[in-house]
């Protein structure tokens, strides 16, 4: 059960160009997201998804836009990168169910944009 | 919105106990949870805990919610090298499903 996929793990690219991050589940959860990881800031939510073809901005949504065409994909990409966006990306899923929100994380995609 | 505040470190010695503690602002946070990273790898559940609970034990791990104070904390017993890692303190909201993540603890057990 591999769970939550994200690819590539590491990622370096440059000012200005468009960069996708791709994340795949191998269940059907509803609920996907996308997460930036920072020193000093935690975790920052960047979309959310709550079923294929419904998404939301997050608190840092500026720079980067989502797809969800199908249940087990979520993509994000970077119009143009900048500086600023280097950072650990997470993907998560959960079920969405009344009794459990618990996000399963995946293992992150660490983007350098020099 | 709902604020969720950690304290940036820890430092332990082996076999002590640690806590990690999190206060919160929205009252009516339903779900508490506690999640682990571990270096180089994503979040993972560690354990949780209902708004309408004071105290959840398991194994090694004790949670205590005080409502009135809007505090969580999180107690390992007998730390140990492998429980070093960042722990990040959650809340969800009642008819939400987007949980807001504390900033994380970095836990450091040394020998």
């Amino acid at each position: 059960d591999a769970g939550i996929t994200q690819s590539p793990r590491y990622k370096i690219t440059e000012t200005g160009r468009q960069v996708t991050l791709m994340c795949h589940q191998t269940w059907s959860h509803s609920y996907m997201f996308w997460y930036r990881q920072d020193l000093g800031h935690g975790l920052r939510l960047i979309y959310y998804s709550a079923a294929a073809d419904i998404t939301d901005k997050g608190e840092v949504s500026d720079g980067y836009v989502v797809s969800r065409s199908k249940t087990e994909n979520f993509p994000l990409t970077l119009e143009s990168a900048t500086r600023s966006q280097t950072s650990v990306y997470f993907c998560a899923a959960s079920l969405g169910l009344a009794i459990n929100y618990e996000q399963y994380f995946g293992p992150g995609t660490r983007l350098t944009v020099t | 919105g709902e604020d969720v505040e950690q304290s940036l470190f820890l430092s332990v010695r082996e076999g002590d106990s640690s806590v990690i503690n999190c206060t919160y602002t929205d009252s009516s946070s339903t779900y508490l949870y506690w999640y682990k990273q571990e270096p180089g790898a994503g979040l993972q559940l560690l354990t949780y805990i209902f708004s309408n609970m004071d105290m959840k034990q398991d194994q090694r791990l004790t949670v205590l919610l005080n409502k009135k104070d809007k505090h969580l904390s999180l107690r390992i017993a007998d730390t140990q090298t492998g429980d070093s890692a960042i722990y990040f303190c959650a809340t969800l909201s009642g008819g939400s499903y987007i949980p807001t993540f504390g900033r994380g603890t970095s836990l450091i057990v040394h020998p």
